[in-house]
């Protein structure tokens, strides 16, 4: 099955500053990359996704690049707040292709502690 | 839009008692999720359901984890008889369609079995 290495798997910075989080997995067929922010007593949320086909996505601060050949991808945030801190975890999906259908089970990393200073 | 809703937000029980669960997905979303976040194992997907119908339970880590979608709109996780190692946060997360890759997750349920 799929798995998924994060890391670092703390991280801190300096409010203003760039924050990179890496993730490698290992099933070529995944196609289906997104990252999850998990603030304390919350539940994960969405915040940035790409799929096999694409290399790179950006949304604002944030953006994610994906190299398919070396396996691993990666989330940038630029001009990082002190709201930014919080677990960030990666996950890869392989489609079920058995099924015809998008499906593929969530792998996630074991997530990243990122700490933003003021 | 109201979210994926999760009940109760904590529970507390001995171990032996049985426990019950419940998610409430995203209007409209055909693909509920049950996963579990622990420190040692992270998060890790217990059961999917597809139009009401389970299609893969092969992360319920035993038989006393059990895993019900009577309707669209209510689900439920049952963990009978619970033992201390059940302790952990339970997420119940929602896809619009079996098409679709984007899941959405609930806040949570934390367990404590003492």
């Amino acid at each position: 099955g799929e798995n998924v290495e994060q890391h670092p798997s703390t991280l801190s910075v300096q409010e203003g500053d760039s924050a990179v989080i890496k993730c490698t997995y290992s099933d070529s067929a995944s196609n289906y990359f997104p990252w999850y922010k998990q603030e304390l007593g919350k539940g994960p949320q969405l915040i940035i996704d790409i799929r096999s086909n694409v290399g790179e996505k950006k949304d604002q601060r944030i953006a994610v690049t994906l190299n398919k050949t070396a396996k691993h991808f990666s989330l940038h945030i630029t001009e990082t707040q002190p709201e930014d801190s919080a677990v960030y975890f990666c996950a890869a999906s392989t489609p079920d292709g058995s099924r015809g259908t998008s499906y593929g089970k969530l792998t996630f990393g074991q997530g990243t502690i990122l700490t933003v200073h003021p | 839009d109201a979210g994926v809703i999760q009940s109760p937000r904590h529970e507390v029980t001995e171990m032996g008692q049985e426990v019950t669960l419940r998610c409430k997905p995203i209007s409209g979303h055909n693909s509920l999720f049950w996963y579990r976040q622990t420190m040692m194992r992270g998060l890790e997907l217990l059961i999917y359901f597809n139009n009401n119908v389970p299609i893969d339970d092969s992360g319920m880590p035993e038989d006393r984890f059990s895993a019900k979608m009577p309707n669209a709109s209510f689900s439920t996780l049952k963990i009978q008889p619970s033992e201390p190692r059940d302790s952990a946060v339970y997420f119940c997360a929602s896809r619009l369609n079996r098409y679709t890759y984007e899941q959405y997750f609930g806040p949570g349920t934390r367990l404590t079995v003492t």
